[in-house]
């Protein structure tokens, strides 16, 4: 099993739409999640921490799940801005990027 | 507050050079990491810093090598430059281990002819 493995996508989804990626991890010990944005030919930038919880920022929920080992995104009310690829990142003694799952929101 | 500054942005070598891409951060951060990211392979980390004077491999070392002299710069250095190793560098900065995640250098694109 892969350390961090995502759904590579793409994901195309109407502007106004839903959109749910899931991310599953490895190791039980792993510390903390986070969810990553990384637009074309730019540098990936902290999205949203995930905590155990689970927790909101406007549109976006992330929430964990230890039991299963998986982490999730929700992107509610979807925006043409939020085409991207997200990147789902799991720290323990080190840090651990999935290689993304592509989003494209249609107009 | 620059964050981290990643030099140069763009660079072009031909097979055998060595040279050094360059990162600095202002953040204090301990923690320092260099990525390569290719198309299809995602981020994979080639080296990584938990402090000044400390450094480990990450998962793909060969052909790099960095130090870590302050806490503030983290430079890697290509030895020998070969086409493989054409790609995106980002470097990252982060506080201890735990809770934080990783602010990215806006990377630099390396072509080795």
């Amino acid at each position: 099993r892969k350390e961090v493995e995502q759904d590579p996508g793409p994901f195309n989804v109407p502007e106004g739409a839903t959109v749910a990626f899931n991310c599953t991890y490895s190791n039980s010990a792993s510390q903390s999640f986070f969810w990553y944005r990384q637009d074309c030919r730019k540098e990936p930038k902290l999205l949203m921490s995930v905590y155990s919880s689970g927790n909101e920022d406007g549109r976006f929920t992330a929430q964990l799940n230890r039991a299963s080992q998986y982490i999730s995104l929700l992107i509610r009310d979807s925006k043409l801005s939020d085409s991207a690829t997200y990147l789902c990142v799991v720290r323990d003694d080190k840090i651990i990027f999935g290689k993304g799952t592509r989003l494209h929101i249609l107009p | 507050n620059a964050g981290v500054t990643q030099t140069p942005k763009f660079q072009v070598l031909k097979t055998g050079q060595s040279m050094t891409l360059q990162c600095a951060q202002d953040m204090n951060h301990e923690y320092m990491s260099w990525y390569r990211q290719d198309p299809g392979m995602g981020l994979r980390l080639i080296h990584y810093s938990v402090g000044a004077g400390i450094t480990d491999q990450g998962e793909v070392p060969n052909g790099y090598n960095v130090s870590r002299s302050t806490t503030e710069d983290f430079p890697l250095r290509l030895l020998s430059a070969a086409p493989s190793q054409t790609s995106v560098y980002f470097c990252a900065s982060s506080w201890g281990q735990g809770k934080y995640g990783y602010t990215f250098g806006s990377g630099t694109r390396l072509t080795v002819v």
